[in-house]
């Protein structure tokens, strides 16, 4: 059974500061992974989608990296902002061609 | 393009009551899911449906749940009888592309419903 954890549970940054989130799962056979976003009282946003072929992927300010036979991914976000504050899901979707989620890390970023 | 859309966003009953959710997804995607979010924890996927089919429903508690789609486009989710384990945020996705073509498709998620029971 595939199992997915992030680390850290929760992160408190100022503004303006590199961070990097990670994930870990246990399963390496998955056709992709996910990294979404939460916002209090919405639902989830797709930020980037990683093939498992791919290394890694880039949009804006975000990076995420994939190493499949380690089962990690890592999420870059550069020159952080208030308005990057919520909690990030990562997700990977395995050989049940579900989605198996993390626990997820809450970010707060400090003006 | 409007989003999915799910109604009510808050219900609180009792234990032993029942309740249901209603999901709108985005206009042409053939895929539906139903979530169970936890706090503090990640969505756990109840239920799939592609059209108006059932593809996977291993996780759902069927003694208490269910969930249709009629027509392929609107579903619904009830719980009877609820129990206080049930609290949690229930979100509906679709995904425009049929399951078995999955790889690369996107799902789209509705603002959920925070379910309190008592």
């Amino acid at each position: 059974k595939q199992e997915v954890t992030q680390i850290p549970a929760a992160l408190s940054v100022p503004e303006g500061e590199n961070l990097v989130l990670n994930c870990s799962f246990t399963d390496s056979a998955i056709y992709n992974l996910q990294w979404f976003r939460q916002d209090p009282g919405k639902g989830l946003t797709s930020l980037l989608l990683i093939q498992s072929s791919q290394r890694e992927q880039t949009s804006g300010r975000l990076n995420a990296s994939l190493d499949k036979s380690s089962g990690r991914s890592t999420l870059y976000i550069a020159a952080s902002q208030p308005g990057d504050s919520a909690t990030y899901l990562c997700a990977v979707r395995g050989s049940a061609r579900q989605l198996t989620f993390g626990s997820g890390t809450q970010l707060t970023v400090l003006p | 393009e409007a989003g999915v859309a799910q109604s009510p966003r808050y219900k609180i009953i009792e234990k032993r009551q029942s309740v249901a959710f209603w999901c709108n997804p985005i206009s042409g995607h053939a895929t539906l899911y139903w979530y169970q979010q936890i706090l503090g924890q990640g969505p756990k996927l109840l239920i799939q449906f592609q059209n108006n089919g059932v593809v996977d429903d291993s996780q759902l508690p069927k003694d208490r749940f269910s969930a249709e789609r009629l027509k392929g486009v609107d579903s619904t989710l009830k719980i009877q009888p609820a129990k206080l384990e049930d609290s949690a945020v229930y979100l509906c996705a679709s995904s425009l592309v049929p399951r078995l073509a999955a790889d690369t498709d996107t799902q789209y998620f509705g603002p959920g419903t925070r379910l309190t029971v008592l």
